[in-house]
């Protein structure tokens, strides 16, 4: 069975583009959530979504929203790019919401922002 | 923000030897999950264990759970070349809003 699959990989934008990361959770999965991790530090929490509503949102500016699609995909967009928001991002999926569930990563997009 | 604290920052050790890398946290928690990450890229989940759990093994990691000292630990036993890697620590409770939030990771370099 497929993992988690993210794309693109890489990407590289200027200051002031938006950038749109897509995410394809594990089949059956039909939570989502999305990370944000700048290089020596942990994962950071954007959002999570489960069965198409949001479910929570970490402390990020409104330049970052997220939707879940019917087949349970997500796409996370991110404004005005900062170089700030030079980062990994990561995409999870699980069952359920997260309570008391564990994780499935994709390897993640790596953003250049310049 | 980050709910968990791990220490050492980074921990250098030979093949053979024992890993113990600790997590402090502040709040209540519902659960206490580790995961490894390869060069930066997507984190693996390595085990769970729940607050009401006191220790936990899972092949040569052996985690511990003190609910009362707001703390865990991760024992990987005879460590290997192949378990160089960085480790968090993730915990979820009804402070965050139930997400798993994750803490700064400890570096861990086995040498061969």
């Amino acid at each position: 069975d497929a993992g988690v699959t993210q794309s693109p990989t890489h990407l590289i934008k200027t200051r002031g583009q938006h950038v749109t990361l897509r995410c394809s959770p594990i089949s059956g999965h039909k939570s989502v959530s999305w990370y944000q991790q700048v290089l020596g530090q942990g994962p950071q929490f954007i959002f999570q979504y489960y069965e198409k509503e949001e479910r929570g949102r970490g402390n990020f500016p409104d330049r970052f929203s997220a939707r879940q699609f019917p087949n349970y995909s997500s796409e996370l967009n991110v404004n005005a790019l900062l170089l700030g928001d030079s980062a990994l991002y990561l995409c999870a999926s699980s069952l359920r919401t997260v309570v008391n569930e564990k994780l499935f990563f994709g390897s993640g997009t790596q953003l250049s922002v310049l | 923000s980050q709910q968990g604290e791990e220490d050492p920052q980074a921990l250098s050790i030979q093949e053979g030897e024992n890993a113990t890398m600790n997590c402090s946290y502040k709040t209540s928690i519902n659960n206490l999950q580790w995961y490894r990450q390869n060069s930066g890229r997507g984190l693996v989940h390595l085990i769970l264990i729940r607050s009401n759990e006191r220790e936990k093994h899972s092949g040569r990691l052996r985690v511990t759970l003190d609910t009362s000292k707001k703390s865990s630990s991760l024992l990987i036993t005879a460590s290997r070349a192949a378990d160089t890697a960085s480790y968090f620590c993730a915990t979820t409770g009804r402070e965050y809003g139930n997400k798993l939030v994750f803490g700064a990771g400890t570096i861990l370099r086995v040498k061969s």
